[in-house]
């Protein structure tokens, strides 16, 4: 079973939708919890990091963990194209970072 | 400003050569790593260091060397031991006392 399982899509929505890309996970030890965006052939860049429990937000952007289901979520409010990227999750227990596959998303205008 | 630079963007290697990718940081991270990244796989990290003078090996560690004689700099190469090593390479650092990579903007290599 892999540390960490991720949905690949691809997922495809109208313009203004409100998106959900979600991780499940296995390690109960994972306490930091983080999503990043990949451009197409470009690096990844961190969008949101959360540490626990709980919900946090950032523009259009929330990110929510749920340690007692394993699972955590990236919502997105009032999809735009410029969105249209590859979402990873990664979670860490100490020094050890566990990525997951990817989700594909396009926002079509 | 600040950031992770790798080079070359893109590199061709031939069967049985050695090839070596860049990595450079000028953010005073401590930690750098080097991730690989193929399609439906995600990221597996191949090898990372704490401190210079110092690395561990990661997942698949097999076919690839790296060093770290200067804080700023981490380069891998990819030796004729790998069999498979068509992929997006990714290099990042972080400071230790912050969650969160930040990463280059990749190289991808490709055996001719």
């Amino acid at each position: 079973q892999k540390e960490v399982e991720q949905d690949p899509g691809p997922l495809s929505v109208p313009e203004g939708a409100i998106v959900s890309l979600n991780c499940t996970y296995s390690n109960s030890a994972f306490q930091y919890f983080m999503w990043y965006r990949q451009y197409s052939r470009k690096g990844p860049e961190l969008l949101m990091y959360t540490y626990s429990s709980g919900n946090k937000e950032d523009g259009r952007f929330t990110a929510q963990v749920d340690k007692s289901s394993k699972y955590i979520s990236l919502f997105i409010r009032d999809s735009q194209p410029s969105d249209s990227a590859t979402y990873l999750c990664a979670m860490s227990a100490g020094n050890q970072f566990y990525f997951g596959t990817g989700t594909s998303l396009t926002v079509i205008p | 400003d600040g950031g992770i630079t790798q080079s070359p963007k893109y590199l061709f290697r031939k069967e049985g050569q050695n090839v070596t990718l860049s990595c450079e940081q000028n953010l005073n991270h401590d930690a750098m790593y080097w991730y690989r990244q193929d399609p439906g796989q995600g990221l597996r990290l191949i090898y990372y260091s704490q401190i210079v003078n110092d690395f561990q090996k990661g997942d698949i560690a097999e076919g690839y060397s790296v060093s770290r004689e200067k804080k700023e700099s981490f380069p891998l190469t990819v030796t004729s031991a790998q069999k498979n090593p068509t992929a997006f390479y990714l290099c990042a650092s972080r400071r230790q006392d912050i969650y969160g990579y930040t990463f280059g903007s990749g190289t991808r290599l490709t055996v001719v």
